[in-house]
């Protein structure tokens, strides 16, 4: 297996524009995480999905974000006006159970100006 | 609120040294205690700790936990250079809303 795949791997924007990242997850893991890591806060989780469906939202920074999982193989993370405290390394992980090891895709480094 | 304290914050030793970080944790409903590497990109997965007292070894690593005291301890003994990562912390939690709770890490430098 290739492991959980993120894109883009480095994405540089603008204050105000929307950004979008993506996450293909390990086939057969029914739970996904998104996760945002900064020097000040560390690795936060963000929103987790099972099989598909939104379960814990509470760490979303506000309504700026948005995630969703139209399928078991592939979500996306939305920050819609973005802005240069969004700036972090936003990880994806999946794994088969709750309680198993998360497997972390590679990150996407995110930096708004 | 959840949290997961780990100490020092960062550490530099010599090739051949041991190690040991500490992670302490308040966690509700507290399932595990999990201790990933990482380097310069993702985390990996090293333990994942559910009993008190036994210990888990993965080649010169070896880490185990106490659920009394809530803290759990990562050694690494005769490191190398390639053991320089952060090392990071997290508590799983269980029931409705299930999570990892990670620490900031211990960024761990082994110098030749």
């Amino acid at each position: 297996d290739a492991g959980v795949i993120q894109s883009p791997r480095h994405e540089v924007t603008e204050m105000g524009q929307e950004v979008t990242l993506r996450c293909k997850p390990i086939s057969g893991h029914d739970y996904l995480f998104w996760y945002r890591q900064t020097m000040m806060r560390g690795l936060e989780l963000l929103i987790y999905f099972n099989n598909n469906v939104p379960i814990d939202d509470s760490g979303m920074p506000e309504d700026r974000f948005s995630a969703k999982m139209p399928n078991a193989s592939f979500s996306t993370l939305k920050i819609q006006p973005s802005e240069p405290r969004d700036s972090a390394v936003y990880f994806c992980a999946s794994t088969e159970q709750l309680a198993g090891t998360q497997y972390f895709g590679p990150g996407t480094r995110l930096t708004v100006l | 609120e959840d949290k997961v304290v780990q100490s020092p914050l960062s550490l530099v030793v010599h090739e051949g040294d041991t190690v040991t970080l500490n992670c302490s944790y308040e966690v509700t409903n507290f399932r595990s205690l999990l201790w990933y590497k990482q380097e310069k990109k993702a985390p990996t997965f090293l333990f994942m700790l559910t009993s008190s007292g036994i210990e888990k070894k993965s080649g010169r690593l070896s880490s185990i936990l106490d659920k009394k005291e809530l803290f759990s301890i990562l050694n690494i003994t005769a490191t190398q250079t390639g053991d320089s990562a952060v090392y990071l912390c997290a508590g799983a939690t269980q029931g409705g809303s299930e999570k990892l709770v990670f620490g900031k890490g211990t960024k761990l430098t082994v110098n030749p």
